[in-house]
């Protein structure tokens, strides 16, 4: 009972590296989500999609870019890794849109 | 411009008493609320939720209130136990809008026995 997965879990870069973070969902979910989690500051959301080939920016979307190119996965990318992009990354999915997302463990990453 | 807001970052409470953790938010469009709960290393999980239509919803020990004149909800949780011991996070959003849920910054919840 996979239900979200990231990978990877834990990744150092140094700034102006990039990297891809992979979402995979086994639950036929329609929409997925990228949100960060930075101390004291909550959830954020990143980007989103409602579906196979959509995206959409979310709250903070800046130095960051989607795919879904297939729906059980949900890709996001950094460019340039920028130190301000040090964070938890959790990748979350649901059905139809009730609120209730079903969230990865997450994936810390840290930029030096 | 914070729109849900959770004012107490921690808050301790002796085990089997009752938990009582508060939300406020600013967006009038809001129309569903959600409880979400954390731990450590882990993706946060949903734990109850209300529509703007109800003033209540109860499951189990867990209990949502939901006040929308002051734009205010809570939840409690009674009998408190210590696998209660999480980070809880408020969450909103408006009906139709798949943009995601807007979530508060949390509250530590810290059983003690």
């Amino acid at each position: 009972n996979a239900g979200v997965t990231q990978t990877p879990k834990f990744r150092v870069l140094k700034t102006g590296q990039s990297m891809t973070l992979l979402c995979a969902q086994d639950m036929n979910h329609e929409y997925m989500y990228w949100y960060r989690q930075d101390p004291g500051m909550g959830l954020r959301l990143i980007h989103y999609s409602v579906g196979e080939g959509t995206t959409a920016k979310g709250e903070v979307p800046d130095g960051y870019n989607v795919s879904r190119l297939k729906k059980q996965n949900f890709l996001l990318g950094l460019e340039s890794a920028a130190p301000s992009q040090t964070s938890v990354y959790f990748c979350a999915s649901s059905q139809g849109y009730t609120g209730e997302l079903f969230f990865g463990e997450g994936s810390r990453l840290t930029v030096l | 411009d914070q729109q849900v807001k959770q004012n107490s970052p921690s808050l301790s409470v002796q085990e089997g008493r009752i938990s009582i953790l508060n939300c406020d938010y600013t967006n009038s469009m809001f129309d569903y609320f959600l409880w979400y709960k954390k731990y450590p290393a882990e993706g946060p999980t949903f734990l109850i939720s209300i529509s703007s239509i109800k003033d209540k919803n109860e499951d189990g020990r867990f209990t949502v209130f939901l006040n929308k004149s002051a734009k205010h909800l809570s939840l409690h949780i009674v009998p408190s136990q210590p696998g209660d011991s999480a980070v809880y996070f408020c969450a909103a959003f408006s009906g139709g809008g798949a943009d995601g849920l807007t979530f508060g910054k949390g509250t530590h919840l810290i059983i003690q026995p």
